[in-house]
């Protein structure tokens, strides 16, 4: 059975910087494209970073590249996403996702249950 | 950039009713328009991919259809764990959500 399990959220104050992992297990990491998405409180669905196979694309939604560094380990079946110079309004559920074939564009078959990063003083 | 309108913001309805939910792309996009479902406290469902395609052990009485700008998600008939939030997504690009409530 696939599971998504993220961890490394909490309380950071603004500025500050976050490492979110993500443990796979129940397939094959390095067969997929994975992703971040996040939602903040009481909002809708944003897509974060998409990363393919091997590693060697990365993608980020245009607002976010720069403070946002998204990698994985295959052979520790792991996802991460850094995040640098955290704002108040990053705070959100940060959740990791499988993409369901092949392709940057799909859909996410199998979310995790997220990890909730507040930023505040 | 896409932007992905869904409508409408919320659509009150009894069990056993049927559901219809749009959403609307800026320009035309591919068929690779896929629909979630997610109630309060749980992470987003995958329900359809590829327009019209369930996912794995998802109900008949949800179906997709579509093309170019114009995607419409249907649920034949209401059951009670049906009422939640319902976002589109095409690539990047989540729409706002739909929440379906109990009349």
């Amino acid at each position: 059975e696939v599971h998504l399990v993220e961890s490394g959220g909490g309380l950071v104050q603004p500025g500050g910087s976050l490492r979110l992992s993500c443990a796979a297990s129940g397939f094959t990491l390095s067969t997929y494209w994975m992703s971040w998405v996040r939602q903040a409180p009481g909002k809708g669905l944003e897509w974060v970073a998409n990363i393919n196979q091997d590693g060697t694309a990365n993608l980020y939604m245009d607002s976010m590249e720069g403070r946002f560094s998204i990698s994985r380990d295959n052979a520790k079946n792991s996802l991460y996403l850094q995040i640098n110079s955290l704002r108040a309004d990053d705070t959100a559920v940060y959740y990791c996702a499988r993409v369901l074939r092949d392709n940057s564009n799909d859909a996410s078959d199998y979310w995790g249950q997220g990890t909730l990063v507040t930023v505040s003083s | 950039e896409i932007v992905l309108t869904q409508s409408p913001a919320t659509l009150s309805l009894s069990p056993g009713e049927r559901a219809i939910l749009s959403c609307r792309a800026s320009q035309s996009v591919s068929d690779y328009l896929a629909w979630y479902q997610q109630k309060p406290g749980q992470a987003p469902r995958l329900l359809i991919y590829d327009t019209s395609n369930r996912a794995t052990g998802i109900p008949a009485r949800f179906s997709g259809s579509g093309s170019g700008t114009d995607f419409t998600l249907t649920i034949s008939s209401l059951e009670p764990e049906d009422f939640a939030v319902y976002y589109c997504q095409q690539g990047k690009t989540f729409g706002q959500g739909t929440k379906v409530e109990i009349k």
